[in-house]
């Protein structure tokens, strides 16, 4: 039952840098989004996506980009990394409007 | 939109009960969730309640739903060292947003349990 898989867990990079985080589920569900955990900051939605083809804007999406590849995979891109973008970023996934199932999430330093 | 608000920390004593407070400002949700979160881990489901409901039970915990002042209640009895975490509020919409429900979650509360 492997869930909500995100990878990597860590990872350091440089400002300016570019990385993708990847996100996989295997429970057929519709919707995948992507959080931001700041502390004090509760979760804030970066990108969702409702249904395979399809990615919109949650409540901070600027220095992100999005794909929503197949029904399983939603990857979250950082073309340019800023130390704003520090924080752990948890992946998400979720059937109509019952509970959303988490990622470990991804603990990423920008420096 | 909406808005989810719970108050940041809760301090117990390993034994007494603890009770995290939650509103919402939704009055169309269907749902509305506890999570947990524990340290370095995500966030994992602990009780959920629908909307039509006042009470919900579960071993330990005890949910309370007030509707009219949109207010939602997480009871811990016997709190525990292990039940130490952030709990998270949210809620789900009644109606989707481009075809997804999408939560709304509080900033959560850390609960701390000391003995």
């Amino acid at each position: 039952n492997a869930g909500v898989t995100q990878t990597p867990k860590f990872q350091v990079l440089k400002t300016g840098q570019s990385m993708t985080l990847q996100c996989a589920q295997d429970m057929n569900h519709n919707s995948m989004y992507w959080y931001r955990q700041d502390p004090g900051m509760g979760l804030r939605l970066i990108y969702y996506s409702a249904s395979e083809g399809t990615t919109d804007k949650g409540e901070v999406p600027n220095g992100y980009n999005v794909s929503r590849l197949n029904k399983r995979e939603f990857s979250l891109r950082l073309e340019s990394a800023a130390p704003s973008q520090t924080s752990v970023y948890f992946c998400a996934s979720g059937q109509a409007n019952t509970e959303a199932f988490f990622g470990q999430g991804t603990r990423l330093t920008v420096v | 939109g909406e808005d989810v608000e719970q108050s940041l920390f809760l301090s117990v004593r390993e034994g007494d009960s603890s009770v995290i407070n939650c509103t919402y400002t939704d009055s169309s949700s269907t749902y509305l969730y506890w999570y947990k979160q524990e340290p370095g881990a995500g966030l994992q489901l602990l009780t959920y309640i629908f909307s039509n409901m006042d009470m919900k039970q579960d071993q330990r915990l005890t949910v309370l739903l007030n509707k009219k002042d949109k207010h939602l209640s997480l009871r811990i009895a016997d709190t525990q060292t292990g039940d130490s975490a952030i709990y998270f509020c949210a809620e789900t919409p009644l109606f989707s947003s481009g075809g997804s429900y999408i939560p709304t979650f509080g900033r959560g509360t850390s609960l701390i349990v000391h003995p």
